[in-house]
């Protein structure tokens, strides 16, 4: 059974750059059929799509986020990762990695089926 | 302010069935599939519909998609108290080439 499970620092400074990484288990990071994606959620607030990668091929990233955000694939450690730079008291959310269902060709599928547990990342001086 | 239009809260009794809308426009919703999101507190979301009226294993035949036009439904007959949550509907803009959620709806069983 795939799981994935978020890491990395709970308080950020502003300005600073958010790091995070999502551990995969269980199975390969290396499928073709998916996307692997990043998603948050400010505290009392709803879902934001933040970005997603494939194996091979572009990457996706939210307009509004776009020049702050980078992810990032590493298939020696089965593991993707989120950077988000300058980050402000806005950022503060928890933040989810989950695999991503996403189709080429419209109509596109598109489903996040594994989600990890979330990590909240506070920015803070 | 979501790309998806969902109403805040609904609320119905044990045993009842409920309906969520969730609205967009014809670059995401008439576009493309739908999934809905189950988030219990202090959990993760959790795929509950994906492909607008699939259902993942494990999930109840309680609960059921569709979509008419530019909006899509989720209904849940048989309400019990653990069904109380937060419901997100999401899909893809194409658009903006880009995911996109709705701003999630809180059931309430009375």
């Amino acid at each position: 059974q795939l799981q994935l499970q978020e890491s990395g620092p709970g308080l950020v400074k502003p300005s600073e750059t958010l790091s995070l990484t999502c551990i995969v288990s269980g199975g390969s990071i290396s499928s073709t059929n998916h996307y692997w994606g990043w998603i948050r959620q400010p505290p009392g607030k709803g879902l934001e799509w933040i970005g997603s990668i494939p194996y091979s091929g572009g990457t996706y990233y939210n307009s509004s986020l776009k020049w702050r955000v980078t992810i990032s694939l590493d298939t020696s450690r089965n593991q993707f990762s989120l950077s988000l730079g300058s980050v402000t008291a806005a950022d503060t959310a928890v933040y989810y990695c989950a695999r991503h269902y996403l189709e080429q060709l419209a109509p596109r599928g598109n489903w996040f089926d594994l989600w990890g547990q979330g990590t909240l990342v506070t920015v803070s001086s | 302010q979501s790309v998806l239009t969902q109403p805040p809260s609904v609320s119905a009794a044990p045993g009842q069935r409920v309906t969520i809308s969730c609205s967009g426009s014809s670059s995401n919703i008439g576009d493309n599939s739908i999934s809905w999101y189950q988030q219990l507190p202090g959990t993760a979301p959790k795929l509950l519909i994906y492909d607008t009226n699939r259902r993942p294993s494990g999930i109840p035949d309680r609960f059921s998609g569709s979509r008419s036009g530019t909006s899509a439904t989720l209904g849940i007959t048989g309400l019990q108290t653990g069904d109380e949550a937060d419901y997100y509907c999401g899909t893809w803009d194409s658009s903006l080439s880009a995911g996109v959620f709705g701003g999630g709806t809180k059931l309430t069983v009375l």
